[in-house]
């Protein structure tokens, strides 16, 4: 059971390029998130999901897609990086969403030059 | 704009002093609140939650948290620290209200001195 699982573990991106952010988990989780930590800013939630083929926009969408094809995989997509994506971006999993604790991967550290 | 509050940013311990973290929200009506923590180089995991009954929680690792209706807070508290308490800690809060979503504050940077 490896729980949630993200790659890369970093990356360097120029300003412009595009890349995805894969997200994947083991324990049939119907609710997906990913989320943004910036130092002095905690975690922002960027884009949820609550099944396959259901997802929906958190607090800071703008510049990111995702899409939910299966279960266990959530990818996270830049369109076309900015510096200001410069962060660190953790995926997280639960049974739903609310009350369930949630399972966080172990993070993307994303650099845009 | 609603939202959750650390106010300390980082707090330094020797160890055997006693923990409380503060955290406050602005939701209104239910929530369901939690404390999460981010030990060096090591995944986010759960430390508490709340979600009714009695206001005072425990969790893993001797914390306990308490919540406060009347003063919109979940402060976190210890008794006594260890060096291995050493981590970020997050509140967080999931109003039942709306998107139903978790709202994290903006994390507390625990050091714990030998």
């Amino acid at each position: 059971n490896a729980g949630v699982t993200q790659t890369p573990k970093f990356q360097v991106l120029k300003t412009g390029q595009s890349m995805t952010l894969q997200c994947a988990q083991d324990m049939n989780h119907e609710y997906m998130s990913w989320y943004r930590q910036d130092p002095g800013m905690g975690l922002r939630l960027i884009h949820y999901s609550v099944g396959a083929g259901i997802t929906d926009q958190g607090e800071v969408p703008n510049g990111y897609n995702v899409s939910r094809s299966t279960t266990e995989d959530f990818p996270l997509r830049l369109l076309s990086a900015a510096p200001s994506q410069t962060s660190v971006y953790f995926c997280a999993s639960s049974y739903s969403r609310g009350r369930e604790t949630q399972y966080f991967g172990p993070g993307t550290r994303l650099l845009v030059l | 704009a609603q939202s959750v509050s650390q106010h300390n940013h980082h707090v330094i311990l020797s160890e055997a002093a006693s923990l409380e973290l503060g955290c406050n929200y602005s939701y209104g009506g239910t929530v369901n609140l939690f404390w999460y923590v981010q030990y060096p180089g090591q995944h986010l995991q759960l430390l508490l939650k709340y979600f009714s009954g009695d206001p005072l929680v425990k969790g893993i690792k001797g914390f306990e948290a308490e919540f406060i209706k009347s003063k919109f807070s979940f402060n976190l508290r210890k008794p006594s620290v260890q060096w291995s308490d050493t981590a970020e800690y997050f509140c967080a809060v999931n109003p039942l209200t709306g998107a139903n979503n978790l709202f994290f504050g903006t994390g507390t940077r625990l050091t714990v001195i030998p």
